[in-house]
């Protein structure tokens, strides 16, 4: 079975520019999550999709940040502008829906680096 | 509101030394419990879960067992190997959000 996969892998910029980054999560898993995780921290829940709607961006900075799923499928967060301290890994994972969505599967992520 | 706190790292260990790595969590009611593993260049995995108070987790000769009295779930292996070196995330699921620990970052030399 595929994992989640996400690209890019790295991705440098100069703040005030914009960044997109893509994922697709296991196929048939309804939950879609992309978190951020800052160097020496533990993830941060961004935003959590349900099929192709949002089920929670309380902490998406709404002023930079979006993200869609349009399909219900694969996803993607977007940046823009990008500050310094947007530098991190964001993470994207998945779960079934039910009672077997407590495990969440992440990808591998993508390091992001603003300059 | 809910959160999670690890122990500081990193923790430095002689292979075949025994590990202990702290977590203590703050929630209402009775969350479910996870520990994760990173290793280096690598995804965040899943190592093992608990559910429910005094159920005990297990992987790959890893154990924690959900304490509700002192609200911890601490990570524990008797021997540990050079290839259990990576960052280890204690979390809780609560309300379908998984929120993280910092993270201990564990080196094992040989």
């Amino acid at each position: 079975e595929a994992g989640v996969a996400q690209s890019p892998r790295y991705k440098i910029i100069e703040k005030r520019q914009s960044v997109a980054f893509w994922c697709n999560p296991i196929s048939g898993h309804a939950t879609l999550y992309w978190y951020q995780q800052i160097l020496g921290q533990g993830p941060k829940l961004l935003i959590q999709f349900q099929n192709n709607g949002v089920v929670d961006d309380s902490q998406l900075p709404k002023d930079r940040f979006s993200a869609e799923r349009l399909k219900g499928v694969d996803s993607t967060l977007k940046i823009q502008p990008a500050k310094l301290e947007d530098s991190a890994v964001y993470l994207c994972a998945s779960s079934l829906s039910g009672p077997l969505s407590y495990e969440q599967y992440f990808g591998p992520g993508t390091r992001l680096t603003v300059t | 509101g809910n959160s999670v706190t690890q122990m500081e790292g990193p923790v430095t260990l002689s292979e075949e030394a025994f590990l202990t790595i702290n977590c203590t969590y703050t929630a209402t009611g009775y969350p479910s419990l996870f520990w994760y593993v990173q290793y280096p260049g690598e995804g965040l995995q899943l190592l093992l879960k608990a559910t429910k108070a005094d159920d005990k987790g297990s992987n790959k000769g890893f154990e924690a067992t959900y304490r509700k009295e002192t609200t911890s779930f601490h990570l524990e292996k008797g021997s540990v190997q050079v290839s259990d070196s990576a960052v280890y995330f204690c979390a809780l699921l609560q309300g379908g959000k998984l929120i993280f620990g910092q993270g201990t970052e564990l080196s094992v030399k040989p």
